[in-house]
């Protein structure tokens, strides 16, 4: 079965400090990769993604992934974070194939950024 | 634009008694799923409108669970008898127009459920 492994479950670091979460996936078709974040009394929405073309996309926030595709990896990286980062961070694909159209999540990270 | 709304936000309920959860999609969005996320655990899909008629329901636990989407608007996930473990939070997204192509799913703030 698909399944989205993410590497960390908490992640503390301080203010400046760099970023990277990780996740595999396992499924060998075509695959459309999505990072969601969720701060804290909010709603979950939509870092960024990949569909195709460059394997490395930015997204909002100053945050950026790769998409490797002979690792089966996307992971999230941010060069210096903020406390305003302190969210929860789900890594999920959407497999592109058939009728298939759900996102399969991974557990989730939470970061906590200290000041 | 308003986005996607879900409503009640908290639901405690008993073991046993009925709930029906309502989401509201963005305007102009055929495409509706349901998820939920058991606490610590990962988000899960439970189920996929398009318009009114179920794309895929593969992800529903069992048959206590009944989802509808009147007119292809908005949806209801009914739970009845709610158990212990239907405890958690679900999630209401929504996507643009079409069936054959992938788009980005626009979540709701989500109903945390808690049975007793």
């Amino acid at each position: 079965a698909q399944s989205v492994s993410q590497h960390n479950h908490h992640v503390i670091l301080s203010e400046a400090a760099s970023l990277e979460l990780g996740c595999n996936y396992s499924y060998g078709g075509t695959v459309n990769l999505f990072w969601y974040v969720q701060y804290p009394g909010q709603h979950l929405q939509l870092l960024l993604k990949y569909f195709s073309g460059d394997p490395l996309v930015k997204g909002i926030k100053g945050f950026e992934a790769e998409f490797i595709k002979s690792k089966f990896s996307f992971n999230l990286r941010k060069p210096s974070v903020q406390w305003s980062d302190t969210a929860e961070y789900f890594c999920a694909v959407n497999l592109k194939s058939g009728g298939y159209n759900k996102l399969i999540f991974g557990a989730g990270t939470r970061l906590a950024v200290h000041p | 634009e308003a986005g996607v709304t879900q409503f009640p936000s908290h639901s405690v309920i008993e073991k046993g008694q009925t709930v029906t959860l309502r989401c509201d999609p963005i305007s102009g969005h055929d495409n509706l799923y349901w998820y939920r996320r058991v606490m610590g655990k990962e988000i899960k899909f439970l189920l996929h409108f398009v318009k009114e008629s179920k794309q895929d329901e593969s992800g529903m636990p069992n048959n206590r669970f009944l989802a509808e989407r009147t007119g292809g608007t908005y949806s209801t996930l009914k739970v009845q008898p709610a158990e212990l473990e239907d405890s958690g939070v679900y999630f209401c997204a929504s996507s643009q127009p079409g069936t054959g192509g992938i788009y980005e799913q626009y979540f709701g703030p989500g109903t945390r459920l808690t049975v007793t």
